[in-house]
């Protein structure tokens, strides 16, 4: 089956760029969604389709795409935003949907 | 607001059935929608186990598919998982969610998770 790679750990200085990023086949077609993981909670989508955002979620956060990396870029990182991220999408090939191994991003 | 609530035992033992239900409140799972589980091995990552219609129809991730039972029960509007042959690689928290209106595969309301051990 297809699989989503992404790299273990990031990190970033408070208030500067940083992006996480995912790759794999299934993202040539389908649009990877994002979420942010913080311990012991419930994961939370931050990013979905094209580069869209849910109720409640800054703006700071946004998605791409090229090819079969799809990337989620904070800008201006804030302390609240440590915590794990994980990459996900629909398998083209079946109707299976695929998580990323997660991201643990740390704010310095 | 949509709220997911997971129940069930916190402990099963090896060869035996695991069995989860997740109990819906703040929208009515008859609209419509796919219903997920989604397990998370303790400090490891997501795993999508499967989702289902509110009429029944089903999607399974290929590598559980053999020992993975969903099922709903619009009347108390709540669906349940069944794993079968249980082994000590599947314990985790286990999440019911709710996709997004825009993609089944989206999850935008999950419960908080429960923890199910697989120990004798």
């Amino acid at each position: 089956s297809s699989e989503l790679t992404q790299d273990p750990a990031v990190s970033v200085a408070l208030g500067q760029t940083v992006r996480i990023t995912c790759q794999g086949d299934s993202l040539r077609s389908y649009y990877a969604s994002w979420y942010q993981q913080k311990p012991g909670q419930a994961p939370v989508l931050v990013i979905y389709g094209k580069n869209n955002r849910p109720s409640g979620i800054p703006d700071r956060f946004s998605g791409s795409s090229s090819g079969n990396t799809a990337s989620l870029t904070i800008t201006g990182a804030q302390a609240e935003d440590e915590g794990d991220y994980f990459c996900s999408s629909r398998d083209s090939i079946n109707n299976d949907v695929l998580f990323g191994g997660g991201t643990k991003l740390t704010v310095l | 607001q949509v709220q997911l609530q997971e129940s069930g035992p916190g402990l099963v033992k090896p060869s035996e059935t695991l069995s989860l239900t997740c109990v819906v409140s703040g929208y009515s799972i008859s609209s419509g929608y796919y219903w997920g589980w989604i397990r998370q091995p303790p400090g490891k990552g997501l795993e999508w186990i499967g989702s289902i219609y509110h009429s029944g129809s089903t999607y399974y991730n290929p590598s559980l598919k053999s020992r993975v039972t969903i099922s709903v029960d619009t009347s108390k509007n709540q669906f349940s998982l069944k794993l079968s042959s249980v082994t000590a690689a599947d314990t985790a928290i286990y999440h019911c969610a709710r996709p997004h209106t825009t993609g089944w595969y989206y999850f935008e309301y999950w419960g908080q998770g429960t923890l199910v051990t697989v120990s004798s």
